[in-house]
């Protein structure tokens, strides 16, 4: 069974701190992606990236950095964490592109920033 | 900019009944449709992928597309209290390979 891991699965962090957030998948899969979930919105993308070294910007880039060391892992990067970043944070992996392929969603990671 | 829109936002069926959930797009040239559920605290597993107009059954979840109406439906068979989630509808189109949007989900509850 696909596996993507998040870490960590809570996290409190104060306004203007360095949070980083951790995706680790062992599906083999070339396509990785950063999700944000807020009531009343939905999931928006934020980074996504297709291969090692190299991410893209999804559609609410602004706050967030992306880093993609190796193909399994994937990570988060508020350099600066404001109190709008206050959400649950989803990484998900894919075989191919969303438009022909399923996501596998990790548990989520639910961020407080107080 | 493709619009994705649930309704009803929340719904509440007795065990056994069954259970119509409605997805919304705005974009005719979308051809690719997924069901996802999330549990409380857990992430999201995708129950039914369809592509084209017509019906696809994956056990007790069927996926009915209508793309002329821009409509996907989610019906589920004999729903059991452990079916109680968030249903989430997820709409991408083939010419862009990395662009899925989500709807806002349909809050499903069902009562033993």
């Amino acid at each position: 069974e696909a596996a993507v891991t998040q870490s960590p699965r809570s996290k409190v962090a104060v306004t203007g701190g360095k949070v980083t957030l951790s995706c680790h998948q062992t599906n083999n899969h070339d396509y990785m992606y950063w999700y944000r979930q807020d009531t009343g919105h939905g999931l928006r993308l934020i980074h996504y990236s297709y291969v090692a070294d190299s991410t893209e910007k999804g559609d609410i880039p602004d706050g967030y950095k992306a880093s993609r060391p190796s193909q399994e892992n994937f990570s988060l990067i508020l350099e600066l964490a404001s109190l709008s970043q206050t959400a649950v944070y989803f990484c998900a992996s894919s075989a191919g592109t969303v438009s022909n392929e399923r996501l596998f969603f990790g548990h989520g990671t639910k961020l407080s920033v107080l | 900019q493709q619009k994705v829109q649930q309704s009803p936002e929340s719904l509440t069926v007795s065990e056994g009944a069954m259970a119509s959930l409605n997805c919304t797009f705005s974009d005719r040239s979308s051809d690719n449709f997924r069901w996802y559920r999330q549990h409380s605290g857990k992430g999201l597993e995708v129950l039914v992928s369809i592509f084209s107009d017509g019906e696809k059954e994956e056990g007790s979840f069927t996926a009915h597309l209508n793309r002329a109406s821009l409509h996907v439906f989610l019906h589920i068979r004999e729903p059991q209290p452990s079916d109680s989630a968030l249903y989430l509808c997820a709409v991408s189109i083939g010419t862009n390979a990395y662009k899925v949007i989500f709807g806002k989900g349909t809050h499903l509850h069902v009562l033993p």
